[in-house]
């Protein structure tokens, strides 16, 4: 059963740093596209970036509004993907989702962990 | 950026129902769309992949059409369960965008 749990919400001061993980289990995990999509108070679901698969490097791509402050990795011993997040601001208050695409390029999102949240305020 | 647009916002029905929900690309977008379930509480769930396709599990009173830049969901006889929100997914470009959600609730 593939499995998605992330963690490392928290509330954050703006100009802050925090740095999100999702547990990835029950499938092979290089071989999928990972992402990380957000889901502010009462707003549309909003992608954040991706990380492609281990054939493809794990390169990575991401939302301009994001592009810049933010990073995602994976550990590939963990099977773990990341999300440092720096810089934030309010605007990045959100629920975080980590979502594996099915496969590789324009596959669709086929599981989503639960999300965890990252409040900015001071 | 790709804008995707999803209608109605709010959708009464009753169990046994046949809905649809609509969403429309601001260009085309091959098939490449997915539509996905989030009930409250719940992580999203993906119902349809490239605009018609079932994923496994989902019941067949689900169903999708279109392509292009304009897309439907229909649920055939809806059951207590459907009552959630719905929404969907373009994976044609970056960056890959949402539809605002359909929110099915009880009549």
């Amino acid at each position: 059963e593939v499995q998605l749990v992330e963690s490392g919400g928290a509330l954050v001061q703006p100009g802050g740093s925090l740095r999100l993980s999702c547990a990835a289990s029950g499938f092979t995990f290089s071989d999928h596209y990972m992402d990380w999509v957000r889901q502010a108070p009462g707003e549309e679901l909003e992608w954040v970036g991706r990380s492609k698969h281990k054939a493809e490097r794990y390169t990575t791509e991401y939302a301009a509004s994001v592009r810049g402050r933010f990073t995602i990795s994976r550990d590939e011993s963990r099977n773990s993907l990341n999300l440092q997040m720096d810089s934030l601001n309010s605007e990045d208050t959100a629920v975080y989702f980590c979502v594996r695409a099915s496969g590789g390029p324009n596959t669709p999102f086929d599981s989503w962990g639960q999300g965890t949240l990252v409040t900015v305020s001071s | 950026d790709i804008q995707m647009t999803q209608s109605p916002s709010t959708l009464s029905a009753s169990v046994g129902d046949r809905v649809t929900i609509t969403c429309r690309a601001s260009q085309s977008i091959g098939r490449w769309l997915a539509w996905h379930q989030q009930k409250p509480g719940n992580a999203p769930k993906l119902l349809i992949y490239l605009a018609s396709i079932l994923q496994t599990g989902v019941p067949s009173r689900f169903s999708g059409s279109g392509s292009g830049t304009e897309f439907t969901l229909t649920i055939s006889n809806l059951q207590p369960e459907d009552f959630a929100t719905y929404f969907c997914q373009q994976s044609h470009s970056y960056p890959l965008t949402f539809g605002g959600r359909t929110r099915v609730e009880i009549k």
